[in-house]
């Protein structure tokens, strides 16, 4: 099985930062990981495909980038509305994993 | 746009079987480029995969809960359900459904989700 390991598990950051989340998998995935974002009471929400690819209606801000086993999800300028949990999802392989979470609040 | 939304029990008792379904609206289930999910998620907690299942009825099922789960695809009524039975109070979370768009060159893209719905095991 192919664990996942995000970072942080909690961030603190203000509105107009950069910030970094980190995703990395025990074995080679290729380009096989998305990026969601989920706010409470809410379903995840597609953000990132195939490791780069930008999901349609999602902001520029936010990018991927990776491949292998290191994954990041970097959003550009922090905006009000992106403060929530964001999870990264390998697809290589059945059981299709997920991190554990990012929890990004308000500093 | 295709929409998803899932439907039933929010309580169930302890070695019940739960029961799920998804209805698809927007688009048909038929089609041959997506396979259909459900992923779930215990309060507070990951998400975790739990299976899919294709019009055909060809379904893959998360090794752990194999032996309690079935899928089913109703393609009359736009629809997909989950069985799981022996339930206790692990398989307590919110369940979403999700279409999942496989690709050689992408992986399989889970996109869009229903809202999700709680299920609660309690007697």
């Amino acid at each position: 099985d192919i664990q996942m390991t995000q970072s942080p598990s909690s961030l603190s950051a203000s509105v107009g930062d950069r910030v970094t989340i980190t995703c990395r998998t025990s074995q080679t995935i290729d380009n096989y990981l998305n990026w969601y974002q989920q706010k409470p009471g809410k379903a995840p929400k597609l953000l990132i495909y195939a490791a780069s690819d930008l999901q349609s209606g999602v902001p520029s801000r936010f990018s991927g980038s990776g491949s292998g086993t290191d994954f990041t999800l970097t959003i550009s300028t922090l905006q009000p509305e992106d403060f929530a949990t964001y999870f990264c999802q390998q697809t290589y392989s059945i059981l299709y994993t997920f991190g554990q979470g990012t929890k990004l609040e308000i500093k | 746009q295709v929409q998803l939304q899932e439907s039933g029990p929010g309580l169930v008792k302890p070695s019940q079987t739960l029961s799920l379904t998804c209805t698809v609206s927007g688009g048909s289930i038929s089609s041959a480029t997506y396979y259909w999910s459900w992923i779930r998620q215990p309060p507070g907690k990951g998400l975790e995969w739990i299976g899919y299942i294709y019009y055909t009825g060809n379904t893959r099922y998360h090794p752990s809960l194999k032996s309690r789960l079935t899928m089913s695809v109703d393609t009359s009524k736009n629809q997909f359900s989950l069985k799981l039975s022996s339930v206790t109070a692990a398989d307590t979370a919110f369940y979403y459904c999700a279409r999942d768009s496989p690709s050689p060159t992408r992986g399989r893209v889970y996109d869009p989700w229903g809202q999700g719905t709680l299920v609660i095991v309690s007697s």
